[in-house]
């Protein structure tokens, strides 16, 4: 199974703040790659696919870059219900979908 | 617009079988470009991904769970399924149904429903 390693586990950031979570996979998924936000008690949605198409819906000051092993969610400026945790997830058909273990961001 | 909802026992006992659907409204589960998937996380933990079906009856299990997975598909109730045999704690978890397509990962999810395996 291909791995997905995110880092940090944990950002402490502020309102207005420019914050960037990466996300590394095991091996080569192309741009397979895709970012998720979870609040308490919700499901997951969808942010970001095929590494930097941003989904319907969700606002400009979140971007995805990266391809191959090595990803990355910014966001540009922090509002205060960006406060929750993200995923990454990787969805190369040739392997099972994995997650990584998640980046909860903390108001600082 | 299109809403998954999850409907499930809640309380299993351990060694025993689940079975939980998801019921998808406002549009057609028969369709060719979507797959149906189920996903779980157990409780302060991260998200796993259990398997996929297609309308055609088409399935794709995860590797780790292959063994005690089903997943069935009812057209006609715009309905599908999850079976879990041989339960124990660790699959104590919220499970998730959500749409998936190969190009927009999973971009419609069901709200969740939690899950207990207790002896």
């Amino acid at each position: 199974d291909i791995q997905m390693t995110q880092s940090p586990s944990t950002l402490s950031a502020s309102v207005g703040d420019r914050v960037t979570i990466t996300c590394r996979a095991s091996q080569s998924i192309s741009n397979w790659l895709a970012w998720y936000q979870q609040k308490p008690g919700k499901a997951p949605k969808l942010l970001i696919y095929e590494a930097s198409s941003l989904e319907s819906g969700v606002p400009s000051r979140f971007s995805g870059s990266g391809s191959g092993t090595e990803f990355t969610l910014t966001i540009s400026r922090l509002q205060p219900d960006d406060f929750a945790t993200y995923y990454c997830q990787q969805y190369n058909g040739y392997s099972p979908y994995t997650f990584g273990q998640g980046t909860k961001l903390e108001i600082k | 617009q299109l809403q998954l909802q999850e409907s499930g026992p809640g309380l299993v006992k351990t060694s025993e079988t689940l079975s939980l659907t998801c019921t998808v409204s406002g549009g057609s589960i028969s369709t060719t470009d979507y797959y149906w998937g189920w996903i779980r996380q157990p409780p302060g933990k991260g998200l796993e991904w259990i398997g996929s079906i297609h309308y055609s009856a088409y399935t794709y299990y995860n590797p780790s769970l292959k063994s005690r997975v089903s997943m069935s598909i009812d057209t006609s109730k715009n309905q599908f399924s999850l079976n879990l045999n041989s339960l124990t704690a660790a699959d104590t978890a919220v499970y998730y149904c959500a749409r998936y397509s190969g190009d927009l990962a999973f971009d419609i999810w069901g709200q969740g429903t939690m899950l207990t395996v207790s002896s």
